[in-house]
């Protein structure tokens, strides 16, 4: 069973710019949930898709937004980039069954905001 | 928002040590997740914690959910040098969001 797939793996954009990050939950996961990773914030929830709707929201703004497909592929994406950006992003996929709400993380995309 | 206190911020052990570390939260928790995670890799999910007072073992690795639903710790028995990483531990309440200690940097002397 393939894992969560994100790409791409690195991204170098300059400020300003705008970035999509794509996300492939393992087969069967309907809730796909991203997070941001960095050395001083440690990780923070973004928000979490479960079909196709977002179900949480965390506390990071509007630039940051993400959607999720009939297949439970998901985007993030980062308008009007800033240098406090860069950052790991990661994505979680899970089942979402009673008893069984783990969450399963891709390699991550290394974004760096130049 | 939500907080979890994990400690050690670091260890620096010999190999064939035990180690422990945990979280304490100020909130309830209906799940508790172990994640290690290595250098520009993803977290690894190590054992994931259901109910309250459940102790869980995934071979050196034993976790516990503590009675109270507000900490968790984690138990690494016998240290080998492939155990160094950074271990994360995370609460999941309402929905699917999970709350993620700042997580313990292990490293571990041969």
């Amino acid at each position: 069973k393939a894992g969560v797939t994100q790409t791409p793996r690195y991204l170098i954009k300059t400020r300003g710019q705008q970035v999509t990050l794509s996300c492939s939950p393992i087969s069967g996961h309907r809730s796909v949930s991203w997070y941001q990773q960095t050395p001083g914030q440690g990780l923070q929830f973004l928000f979490e898709y479960f079909s196709e709707t977002q179900r949480n929201k965390g506390n990071f703004p509007g630039r940051f937004s993400g959607r999720q497909f009939s297949n439970s592929r998901s985007e993030m994406n980062v308008s009007t980039l800033e240098l406090g950006d860069s950052a790991l992003y990661l994505c979680a996929s899970s089942l979402v069954a009673p008893g069984n709400t783990e969450a399963f993380f891709g390699q991550g995309t290394r974004l760096t905001v130049v | 928002g939500q907080q979890l206190n994990q400690s050690p911020q670091s260890m620096f052990i010999q190999e064939g040590e035990d180690v422990s570390m945990n979280c304490t939260s100020s909130s309830i928790f209906n799940t508790w997740l172990w994640y290690k995670q290595d250098p520009g890799e993803g977290p690894v999910l190590l054992i994931a914690l259901y109910k309250a007072g459940e102790l869980t073992s995934n071979g050196r690795l034993t976790a516990q959910f503590g009675t109270t639903r507000k900490d968790s710790f984690l138990n690494i028995s016998a240290s080998i040098p492939s155990d160094v990483g950074i271990y994360f531990c995370a609460g999941q309440g309402y929905g699917n969001k999970l709350v993620f200690g700042a997580g313990t940097i292990l490293r571990v002397k041969s």
